[in-house]
């Protein structure tokens, strides 16, 4: 069964680095997703991209976030300079349609990040 | 504004006993409703959805859950639990009009021999 993919599974950064995290959705899905899970807190919507342009962006996503689709397969979430508060498990999902649709998401197994 | 409530932040069955999760949600259309399991160092896994149609909804691993419009309710139940059903437990509405999920805050399953 195809699968949503993630790396790398853990990242340590230093305060004020630049962190990429990767994803891989499914093959034929259109939509992408990203999430995040702060310890012990609710997941939240960061992201949502489709036709290499964001579709919708949480007041989370400021500009210290951009992602990417840089070829056919990959999706990616780049922190420009991560703060403490950044240390979350990110996950990533795609889903074959989007907006204003009735299609699943399905989830990769997340990056858990960590920053000192 | 939407919002998913899962009043029980941590259960504990015991292994054969009956299960039942609560979520209610707030949103003012139809909503679309998920459950979704995260079992230790895994992604969320999709149990199972509502749409529309018939409110009682059955998914993997034998759990299913009953949409009540007028309760704004979509519990998840399983008649007998597994050990291996011990995990994190999310209920999720999707907003129609930008197809994010709002998630609710988790209820984590522990089961007793």
């Amino acid at each position: 069964e195809p699968e949503v993919t993630q790396t790398p599974s853990h990242q340590v950064t230093q305060m004020g680095q630049e962190v990429i995290l990767r994803c891989v959705p499914i093959s034929n899905h259109l939509y992408f997703y990203w999430y995040r899970q702060i310890l012990g807190q609710k997941v939240e919507f960061l992201v949502s991209f489709y036709n290499n342009e964001i579709s919708e962006k949480s007041e989370i996503f400021d500009d210290q976030f951009s992602v990417e689709r840089p070829d056919g397969s990959n999706f990616t979430l780049k922190i420009r300079s991560t703060k403490l508060e950044d240390s979350a498990m990110y996950f990533c999902a795609s889903s074959e349609k989007g907006k204003g649709s009735r299609e699943t998401q399905y989830f990769g197994p997340g990056t858990r990040l960590l920053v000192l | 504004a939407q919002s998913v409530t899962q009043p029980d932040i941590h259960i504990t069955v015991s292994e054969g006993a009956s299960l039942e999760l609560r979520c209610n949600y707030s949103y003012g259309a139809t909503p679309y409703l998920f459950w979704y399991v995260q079992s230790p160092g895994q992604g969320l896994q999709l149990l199972l959805k509502y749409f529309s149609g018939d409110t009682l909804v059955q998914g993997i691993k034998g759990f299913e859950a009953e949409f009540k419009r007028s309760q704004s309710s979509f519990n998840l139940r399983k008649p007998s639990v597994h050990w291996s059903d011990a995990a994190e437990y999310f209920c999720a509405v999707v907003n129609n009009q930008g197809g994010k999920l709002i998630f609710g805050q988790g209820t984590e399953l522990s089961v007793k021999p």
